[in-house]
């Protein structure tokens, strides 16, 4: 069974600028959750979807934001990126709730 | 790596020793613990979890004990492994749907 896919693994992107990552779960997992991983924060919860609904929202701007489609896959995005953005972006998925499974990650770095 | 900068607390073992890394979690009505062990350049990988109704679970090499009067989360690895080098979490939850808090972390680094 193929894990958690993430694209891009890495991206380098100017600040004011928007960026769009990708997250596949594993087949079958509904539920897709999103991360964000730095040096000073440690891992932090962005947001969670399942079934196309976001269910849980962690403490982030409304500059960040994602989706999941139909086939569980799910995107997220950030607009006007700033320079404390830069970030390993993770994504995990689950069946309904429990132990996720987390991808590699998406390395952002803001310039 | 990752933590790089977080100046995560640190334990050295040697190679065939058990490791005990400890966790004090925030929330008391968190119900759901979760283990994760992060080696450099990829994503968490789950080790081992326990719910609330537990204070042991034990797999294969591994064992959680959680105390939830002290709210305290302990994971021991028995004849620790150069491939056990890596960042473990400890992650709480309320009831599985929500967002998953993790703690700070801690590096384990095996002495050959």
């Amino acid at each position: 069974k193929a894990g958690v896919t993430q694209t891009p693994r890495y991206l380098i992107k100017t600040r004011g600028q928007q960026v769009t990552l990708s997250c596949s779960p594993i087949s079958g997992h509904r539920s897709v959750s999103w991360y964000q991983q730095t040096p000073g924060q440690g891992l932090q919860f962005l947001f969670e979807y399942f079934s196309e609904t976001q269910r849980n929202k962690g403490n982030f701007p409304g500059r960040f934001s994602g989706r999941q489609f139909s086939n569980s896959r799910s995107e997220m995005n950030v607009s006007t990126l700033e320079l404390g953005d830069s970030a390993l972006y993770l994504c995990a998925s689950s069946l309904n709730a429990g132990a996720r499974a987390f991808g590699s990650g998406t390395r952002l770095t803001v310039v | 790596g990752e933590n790089v900068g977080l100046h995560l607390p640190t334990l050295s073992v040697q190679e065939g020793d058990n490791s005990i890394i400890n966790c004090a979690y925030s929330n008391s009505a968190s119900d759901y613990f979760i283990w994760y062990k992060q080696e450099s350049g990829k994503g968490p990988q789950f080790i081992i979890d326990i719910r609330s109704n537990m204070d042991k679970r034990q797999g294969q090499r591994v064992t959680v004990l959680l105390n939830k009067t002290v709210k305290h989360l302990s994971l021991q690895i028995a004849a620790t492994q150069p491939g056990d080098s890596a960042v473990y979490f400890c992650a709480e939850n309320i009831g599985g749907a929500d967002g998953l808090t993790f703690g700070k972390g801690t590096h384990l680094i095996i002495q050959p």
